[in-house]
């Protein structure tokens, strides 16, 4: 199995910051990485696909770059709403799996 | 506007038998694939089982192998996972997931609201 590993596993951070999430697979997955977002008691929302196409709607201070083993989730000038937690998925091969998360705070 | 609705979830007893359903509209339910993914109180997301679009293909993870069945009914529009020899770890809630393609291996970009499935004696 691929093994998905996210640093941090928790940030804090400040309205208007831009934070920085890492995503390395255990082994290359070309771009076929997906970024989610969860607040607790929801559902998970996607937010990118393709390592750097963002789903519809999600607005574009989100942005993901990446590609064989190494990704990241930018989060450009960070708002109210996106204290979350975040998780990666690979979808190169089965079974799918998902990073164990990244839970950004509020300082 | 896609909607996924699950139901099925519920108290089960250690050895019992659950079937999860999902009822999907808002697009052509034949055309993509589905999935479950499962969240255990206070953990990370852990994806279950998928299935292709139409059916003719399905995947299970190694923790529910062999005792779980993924099934669609695209005249219905809905998804289901049956689950038997349940155990005490399948406790979690049950996602229901869109796939972006008409093949197994993807990425979502609907979700359900989740069902609790809790198995304790």
């Amino acid at each position: 199995d691929i093994q998905m590993t996210q640093s941090p596993s928790s940030l804090s951070a400040s309205v208007g910051d831009t934070v920085t999430i890492t995503c390395r697979a255990s082994r290359g997955i070309s771009n076929w990485l997906a970024w989610y977002q969860q607040k607790p008691e929801k559902a998970p929302k996607s937010l990118i696909y393709g390592g750097s196409s963002l789903q519809s709607g999600v607005p574009s201070r989100f942005s993901g770059s990446g590609s064989g083993t190494d990704f990241t989730l930018t989060i450009s000038s960070l708002q109210p709403e996106d204290f979350a937690t975040y998780y990666c998925q690979q979808y190169n091969s089965f079974p799918e799996t998902f990073g164990q998360g990244t839970k950004v705070e509020i300082k | 506007e896609v909607q996924l609705l699950e139901s099925g979830g519920g108290l089960i007893q250690p050895g019992g038998s659950l079937r999860l359903s999902c009822a999907a509209s808002g697009f052509t339910f034949s055309s993509y694939a589905m999935s479950w993914v499962r969240q255990a109180p206070g953990k990370g997301l852990e994806w279950v089982s998928g299935i292709s679009g139409g059916g003719g293909s399905a995947f299970y993870a190694d923790s529910v192998k062999g005792r779980s069945t993924i099934s669609r009914d695209d005249s219905k529009n809905t998804l289901y996972l049956q689950m038997n020899s349940v155990r005490a770890e399948d406790t979690a809630v049950y996602y229901c997931a869109k796939g972006i393609e008409r093949t197994s291996v993807t990425c979502y970009d609907h979700w359900g609201q989740g069902t609790l499935v809790t198995v304790s004696s």
